[in-house]
């Protein structure tokens, strides 16, 4: 089935260590997303590719930072973790056609220790 | 300041009756709307949507009913299962915007 994958589902992390998480996609989607959703609030968005325009919220932090290499894969580098950034990752697609909905993968749950 | 807001965190209802979901916004530029549902441990799943052309969309067992001078949506589950438990989130687009607003979701519990 095509879909989104994240990888990996449960990743722990060292306080200031650096992070990747990463995300592919097999719909071939123009747009892809990283959202941030920490426990019981609505999820974030960081920031948004279209097709290799990335673009970034007003009010993501430096130290979060994407890369789109092709169209399918999409990572979320967390260059220096601290305890905040303890969340669940979403990424998502969609296609630019059409008012067409965002498709979910299953998420990161980053643990920083 | 939440643009999209579903201000009940949680509610129970018993199986086989109906199950509504509310969802408030404050930004007049959106103009397409979404239900997502959400399992443990899950991303979300797209439910429903609806253009702000039109006041009413049905699939199955889920209507979802917008009010754009009240700047409200609601989501209709009839009947409600059991398998319908999950967190249901609200997300908003606006014209010519790929970005998705979510509110911060409903926890539906039905109860067999």
């Amino acid at each position: 089935d095509a879909m989104v994958i994240q990888n990996p589902r449960y990743q722990v992390t060292q306080f200031g260590k650096p992070v990747t998480l990463s995300c592919s996609q097999t719909l071939n989607h123009n747009v892809m997303y990283w959202y941030q959703q920490k426990s019981s609030q609505a999820p974030k968005l960081l920031f948004h590719y279209y097709d290799k325009d990335f673009n970034n919220e007003a009010d993501t932090p430096d130290n979060f930072q994407s890369r789109r290499p092709n169209t399918s894969f999409c990572f979320l580098d967390i260059r220096s973790p601290g305890l905040g950034d303890a969340a669940m990752y979403l990424c998502a697609t969609s296609s630019y056609r059409g008012r067409t909905e965002a498709f979910f993968g299953q998420g990161t749950r980053l643990t920083v220790v | 300041d939440q643009q999209v807001k579903q201000n009940s965190p949680s509610l129970s209802v018993q199986e086989g009756r109906i199950s509504i979901l509310n969802c408030d916004y404050t930004n007049s530029m959106f103009d397409y709307f979404l239900w997502y549902k959400k399992y443990p441990a899950e991303g979300p799943t797209f439910l429903i949507s609806i253009s702000s052309i039109k006041d009413k969309n049905e699939d199955g067992r889920f209507t979802v009913f917008l009010n754009k001078s009240a700047k409200h949506l609601s989501l209709h589950i009839v009947p409600s299962q059991p398998g319908d438990s999950a967190v249901y989130f609200c997300a908003a687009r606006g014209a010519g915007s790929y970005q998705l607003t979510f509110g911060k979701g409903t926890k539906l519990s039905v109860i067999p």
